[in-house]
C-alpha cells in the first residue's frame, strides 16, 4: 500500500518568514495531495489540495508544489504568523482513500 | 462543504466494554471514513463506512473489534469493542462529497476516548 513520510517533524521559524514541510509517497498510482492543518483539540482542517494533472497550486500565503516523476510534494508557507502554529498532514490518494504522513508541527515565533 | 458532528466528544470506560460512536453529517455524502490518531501522531484509517454494506477494514483492523454501520448517506456509527487500555485514542470520521474523481474529505470533532 501506500506509505508517505514527511519532513521535518518539528518546524520552529520567526514570524515573516517562510516555512517548507516536504513528503514523499510510495504509490506511483496516488493522483490527489491534499494538506490538513490540525490546531491543538480540533479536527484536521483542509487548507490547499493539488491533484496530479497541476505541479503547483497557490492560495494567498500558502502553495503546493508536485513533482510526480520524483514522487514527493512540498507545503510553502510566506509571511509565517503566530496563527500558523499548528501541526500540519500531508497525505496521498488513489480513488477514496488517503494515506497521511507522520505530521509537521510547526512553530511560528513572535 | 458539509458539517460533521460526533457524539460523545469524549468518554472515560472500562477495559472490557463497548463503546458506539455517531457521526451525523448535515447532508448526503458519497464517501465516511473512520480515522484513529494517539495524541501527538498522525491519522490512521480504520475503514471506509458502505452505505447498505459491509464496511472496508484496513489492515490491522477487523470487523469485530470496530464494527462499523451507515445506514444512510448522513449517518455512521463506530463501535470500540471489548476495549482495552490500547484503545484509548480520539477517533475521527470523515465525508467525502461528490463523485467520479477524488474530493475533500471533511473531518469530525473527533471522539476522544480514555480507558482505564
Amino acid at each position: 500500500g501506500e506509505n508517505v513520510e514527511q519532513h521535518p517533524s518539528t518546524l520552529s521559524v520567526q514570524e515573516g518568514d517562510s516555512a517548507v514541510i516536504k513528503c514523499t509517497y510510495s504509490d506511483s498510482a496516488s493522483n490527489y495531495f491534499p494538506w490538513y492543518k490540525q490546531e491543538l483539540g480540533k479536527r484536521p482542517q483542509l487548507i490547499i489540495d493539488i491533484r496530479s494533472n497541476v505541479g503547483e497550486k497557490k492560495d494567498q500565503r500558502i502553495a503546493v508544489t508536485l513533482n510526480k516523476t520524483a514522487k514527493h510534494f512540498s507545503l510553502h508557507i510566506t509571511e509565517t504568523q503566530p496563527e500558523d502554529s499548528a501541526v500540519y498532514f500531508c497525505a496521498a490518494g488513489t480513488g477514496n482513500k488517503l494515506t497521511f504522513g507522520g505530521g509537521t508541527r510547526v512553530l511560528v515565533k513572535p | 462543504s458539509a458539517v460533521i458532528s460526533q457524539k460523545p466528544s469524549r468518554d472515560i470506560c472500562q477495559r472490557g466494554t463497548s463503546l458506539t460512536i455517531q457521526c451525523q453529517v448535515d447532508s448526503q455524502v458519497t464517501m465516511m471514513f473512520w480515522y484513529r490518531q494517539q495524541p501527538g501522531q498522525s491519522l490512521t484509517l480504520i475503514a471506509t463506512a458502505n452505505q447498505g454494506s459491509e464496511a472496508t477494514y484496513e489492515s490491522g483492523f477487523v470487523i469485530d473489534k470496530f464494527p462499523i454501520s451507515r445506514p444512510n448517506l448522513t449517518f455512521s456509527t463506530l463501535t470500540v469493542s471489548n476495549m482495552s487500555p490500547e484503545d484509548s485514542s480520539i477517533y475521527l470520521c470523515s465525508g467525502e462529497s461528490g463523485g467520479g474523481s477524488y474530493n475533500e474529505q471533511f473531518f469530525g470533532p473527533g471522539t476522544r476516548l480514555t480507558v482505564l
